[in-house]
């Protein structure tokens, strides 16, 4: 286990239609954080896990947004009914409670026409 | 909300120039800052983790000081190399229960052969 992995790495869909990212994080790891970047931002929190338990989810998390973690180890992130304003980087992040540091995986980007 | 600020957005410099940049963030309630470089279709990769006021921190030829009291972090990168093309990227962390990261907007970085 090398690292943090996201699939896919791109996803073009039309708007309406509803998507779905998975993350691997790091196998040890019990701590999983999902991020969005937006054009000319900075990543921004959406939510995290602690094992299976989703903890905190941000104010940015609409309902059209949901993420589990079923089993404490891989993330899935659904958006369903995608709009334009959802075209964004999308990236996980894994760390060991306590230690703070945070793995990045590569990021899915998700353009929405 | 921790509102984290980077100049510049971007730079350019020549091979072989030495050049910095700048994080500035609250500097009440400081738990940590993160500086990350993240290459185009790479994962963020974790520079620094600083958390002492007067903190100094090196790896190879970049390096980081902190100054928690008035709230501002510099990034220095030493003889610039091409493959130091990236976006650099600093993030305060959290105290509260999900130490989820702050990230400022990043300064992109051009190093021209």
């Amino acid at each position: 286990d090398t690292g943090v992995s996201q699939d896919p790495r791109h996803k073009i869909t039309k708007r309406g239609q509803n998507v779905t990212f998975r993350c691997d994080p790091i196998s040890e790891h019990n701590r999983l954080y999902w991020y969005r970047q937006t054009l000319g931002q900075g990543p921004e929190f959406l939510t995290y896990f602690q094992n299976e338990a989703q903890l905190e989810k941000s104010r940015l998390l609409s309902d059209r947004f949901s993420a589990e973690r079923p089993k404490g180890s891989f993330s899935t992130l659904e958006i369903q009914r995608t709009e334009q304003g959802d075209s964004a980087m999308y990236l996980c992040a894994s760390s060991l409670q306590g230690a703070g540091e945070q793995f990045f995986g590569p990021g899915t980007r998700l353009t929405v026409l | 909300i921790l509102n984290v600020e980077q100049s510049p957005q971007s730079l350019h410099v020549q091979e072989g120039d030495s050049t910095n940049f700048t994080c500035s963030f609250p500097s009440s309630n400081f738990y940590a800052l993160h500086w990350y470089r993240w290459e185009t279709a790479k994962s963020p990769e974790a520079l620094f983790v600083m958390t002492l006021n007067g903190d100094e921190k090196k790896k190879g030829r970049i390096s980081a000081t902190l100054n928690t009291k008035e709230g501002y972090s510099y990034l220095y990168i030493k003889g610039s190399q091409p493959e130091d093309s990236a976006t650099y990227l600093c993030a305060q962390r959290d105290q509260t229960g999900a130490n989820n990261l702050f990230f400022g907007t990043g300064t992109r970085l051009t190093v021209i052969p």
